[in-house]
C-alpha cells in the first residue's frame, strides 16, 4: 500500500519558536495532501488541503499565517507551525490520497507529529 | 456545515463481548468510511462502504451503510485485546477524498 512518511514524530519547543512539519510520499505522487489536528482522546479536525504548485485552502478558523503549507513538489507537503504558543500543542497529521489504481477514495496517513509547547 | 455525529463516545466491553458503534450524518453521503487508530498510533483505513444497504464483512467485523446513504455502524463480534482503539467514521465533503470525521468510539477491551 501506499506510504507517507511525516517528520519529526514529536517536537517540544519554546514558545515564539516556529516548528516545521514534513510529509513525504514515498511510492505514489500526491497532488493533495491534507493536514488535519487531533487533541487528546478527541476527533481528528481538518485544518487545511494542500495542493502541489498552488496555495493551500484553508477551513474556517484557520490562521493561514499561523499555520504555513506549502506543497512544492508531487512528494512533499509541509505545514509551519509559526510563533508557536502552548495553545498550538497538538498532535498534527498529515494524509494523502493514493490516487490512481486503487479501489477505493481513502486517505493514507502519516504517523503524526505531537507537538509541546511551552 | 456538514456534520458527522458518532456514538458511543467510549466503551467498555469484556474479552469476548460484542461492541458496535454508529455514525449519523447529517446529510446524504456518496460513501463512509471507517478507520482506525491505535492508542499512540495514526488512523488506518479500514473499508469504505458505496452502496445503499450496503454490509460488508472483515472477519469479525461487520460494516452497514443505511437505506438512506446517512448512517453506518461498525458492529464487532467477541471482541479481543487486539480490537482496541478508536474507531473513526468519516464521510466525504467538498472535494475527493476530503474527509470529515466522527468524533470517534474508544474501544476498551478487558482480558
Amino acid at each position: 500500500g501506499a506510504v507517507v512518511s511525516q517528520h519529526p514524530s514529536r517536537v517540544i519547543c519554546k514558545s515564539g519558536t516556529s516548528v516545521k512539519i514534513e510529509c513525504r510520499s514515498l511510492d505514489f505522487q500526491a497532488t493533495t495532501m491534507f493536514w488535519y489536528r487531533q487533541f487528546p482522546k478527541q476527533s481528528l479536525m481538518l485544518m487545511a488541503t494542500s495542493n502541489e504548485g498552488s496555495k493551500a485552502t484553508y477551513e474556517q478558523g484557520v490562521e493561514k499565517d499561523k499555520f504555513l503549507i506549502n506543497h512544492a513538489s508531487l512528494t512533499l507537503s509541509t505545514l509551519t507551525v509559526t510563533s508557536a504558543h502552548p495553545e498550538d500543542s497538538s498532535f498534527y497529521i498529515c494524509s494523502a490520497p493514493p490516487g490512481q489504481g486503487f479501489r477505493d477514495e481513502k486517505l493514507f496517513f502519516g504517523s503524526g507529529t505531537q507537538l509541546s509547547v511551552l | 456545515g456538514q456534520q458527522v455525529m458518532q456514538i458511543p463516545q467510549y466503551q467498555h466491553v469484556q474479552e469476548g463481548e460484542d461492541f458496535t458503534t454508529y455514525c449519523n450524518s447529517s446529510t446524504t453521503l456518496s460513501n463512509i468510511q471507517w478507520y482506525k487508530q491505535r492508542p499512540g498510533g495514526h488512523p488506518v483505513f479500514l473499508i469504505q462502504l458505496v452502496k445503499s444497504g450496503e454490509v460488508k464483512k472483515q472477519k469479525r467485523l461487520t460494516f452497514q451503510f443505511g437505506e438512506a446513504k446517512k448512517n453506518s455502524s461498525l458492529h464487532i463480534t467477541a471482541t479481543q485485546t487486539t480490537d482496541v482503539g478508536t474507531y473513526f467514521c468519516a464521510g466525504p465533503v467538498g472535494g475527493y477524498n476530503k474527509l470529515i470525521f466522527g468524533a470517534g468510539t474508544r474501544l476498551a477491551v478487558h482480558p
